[in-house]
């Protein structure tokens, strides 16, 4: 059974970064078969997509144009995790972010597991 | 980006009702639709993937189907654990999109 285990602050200064991270189990940041995202859920704005990274031979990461200027989504392959960083936050960012898996395994499957959500707040 | 225009925003029902939820794409997405559940307070959960395929677990009530752009999801016997939000997702084209969500609400 796979599980995603968000960790990070819940408050964060304008102008400043936001940094999260998502532990797996169960699975393996590096699976060939797997991709790892981050979406954040906001009354305004909805469910929005912010990016991916995933192994596929080497590292791929794709981002959402709206975000990409300021976003780094990367690995960690020693801690079997992988982490957000948004740059610049804006009270605009203040979101619940959730980190979740998407599979590629003789069918596609889009994020079939999900951390549990973390309420980040951009505010002085 | 792709929009996907989810209807309706809000819908009442009774137990037992049968209850339908469409998706437009503002292009062909073929068949790269999920369909989601959430309930206040946790994260959503997939139900349908690939427009009409149901994952593993969840009840053969829900289905899923598409006809050119346009994607519904029907729950032929609402439950009570059925009262949620419901979102789409279109997973063809970067950035990956979702709709507005509908909230099933009981009447």
């Amino acid at each position: 059974q796979v599980q995603l285990q968000q960790s990070g602050p819940g408050l964060v200064k304008p102008s400043q970064t936001l940094s999260l991270t998502c532990g797996i189990s169960g699975d393996s940041v590096s699976s060939n078969t797997a991709g790892w995202n981050w979406i954040r859920q906001s009354p305004s704005r909805g469910l929005e997509w912010l990016g991916r990274t995933h192994y596929r031979s080497r590292w791929y990461n794709d981002y959402a144009p709206s975000v990409k200027s300021r976003v780094i989504i990367s690995p960690d392959t020693s801690k079997n995790q992988f982490s957000l960083q948004l740059n610049s936050v804006t009270p605009e960012d203040t979101a619940v972010y959730y980190c979740a898996r998407d599979q590629d395994v003789s069918i596609w499957t889009p994020f079939d597991y999900w951390g549990q959500g973390t309420l980040v707040t951009v505010s002085s | 980006a792709i929009q996907m225009t989810q209807s309706p925003s809000s819908l009442s029902a009774s137990v037992g009702d049968r209850v339908t939820i469409t998706c437009r794409a503002s292009q062909d997405i073929r068949n790269n639709l999920g369909w989601y559940q959430q309930k206040p307070g946790k994260a959503p959960e997939l139900l349908i993937y690939a427009a009409s395929s149901l994952q593993s677990g969840v009840p053969s009530r829900f289905s899923g189907s598409r006809s050119g752009t346009y994607f519904t999801l029907t729950i032929t016997s609402l439950q009570p654990e059925d009262f949620a939000t419901y979102f789409c997702l279109q997973d063809n084209t970067y950035p990956w999109t979702f709709g507005q969500g509908t909230k099933v609400e009981i009447k």
